[in-house]
């Protein structure tokens, strides 16, 4: 069953660079077509999409939010990450990362999700 | 400000149906791409409910069904059952935005 789980600090002083890691169990991310993803969520309020990344390296990012967010990936590790840079206290979330499958670049969706981890950009 | 619109709460008591929208529009909905429903339980994170608008992975309870017409699409709950309250999210794809995008989320109350 695969399973995914983020980690990472839980305070970020504003104007620092935000750094999340998702270990991938139960697959190996290197023999798998997948498509991996980051997902954002305020408290109290909804999701937002930040970004992609292939097996292969190729990643996607909201355009929202392009200029501040790298991931990278490493499949021996079966690992990938999130750096956001330049927080700010509108950047304290939720954050996930989960699978993102499907057959088309634009048909794709999210399973299964990591439980999420809670960062809060305060001085 | 998402371009996916929910109702923010919808109510039914246990056996009864109740539905969730999910209005876009032609850069997104309209424009052919499939929708995806996520139920979030309180504390927990997002569920994969219904994957290209009307697919139910396995494990999931065929109560829940997805619909998509023209710029909406809606998820129907049929015998709501106690457990079902949570928070339902749409997504989909904004070619304009060139994102993936979530709905405004709808919380399900059963009464």
């Amino acid at each position: 069953q695969l399973q995914l789980q983020e980690s990472g600090p839980g305070l970020v002083k504003p104007s620092e660079t935000l750094s999340l890691t998702c270990t991938v169990s139960g697959d190996s991310m290197s023999s798998s077509s997948y498509f991996w993803g980051w997902i954002r969520q305020p408290p109290g309020e909804g999701l937002e999409y930040i970004g992609s990344i292939y097996y292969s390296g190729s990643t996607f990012y909201n355009s929202s939010l392009k200029s501040r967010v790298t991931i990278s990936i490493a499949t021996s590790k079966n690992q990938f990450s999130l750096k956001l840079s330049s927080v700010t206290a509108a950047d304290t979330a939720v954050y996930y990362c989960a699978r993102h499958s499907g057959s088309s670049s634009g048909n794709r969706w999210f399973d299964p999700w990591g439980q999420g981890t809670l960062v809060t950009v305060s001085s | 400000q998402s371009v996916l619109t929910q109702p923010p709460s919808v109510s039914g008591a246990p056996g009864q149906r109740v539905t969730i929208s999910c209005t876009g529009s032609s850069s997104n909905i309209g424009a052919g791409y499939d929708v995806h429903w996520y139920q979030q339980l309180p504390g927990t994170a997002p569920k994969l409910l219904i994957s290209e608008s009307t697919n139910r992975p396995s494990g999931v309870p065929d109560r829940f069904s997805g619909s998509k017409s023209g710029t909406s699409a809606s998820l129907a709950i049929t015998g709501l059952q106690a457990e079902d309250e949570a928070d339902y999210y749409c997504q989909s794809y904004d070619s304009g935005l060139s994102a993936y995008v979530f709905g405004t989320g709808t919380k399900v109350t059963v009464l």
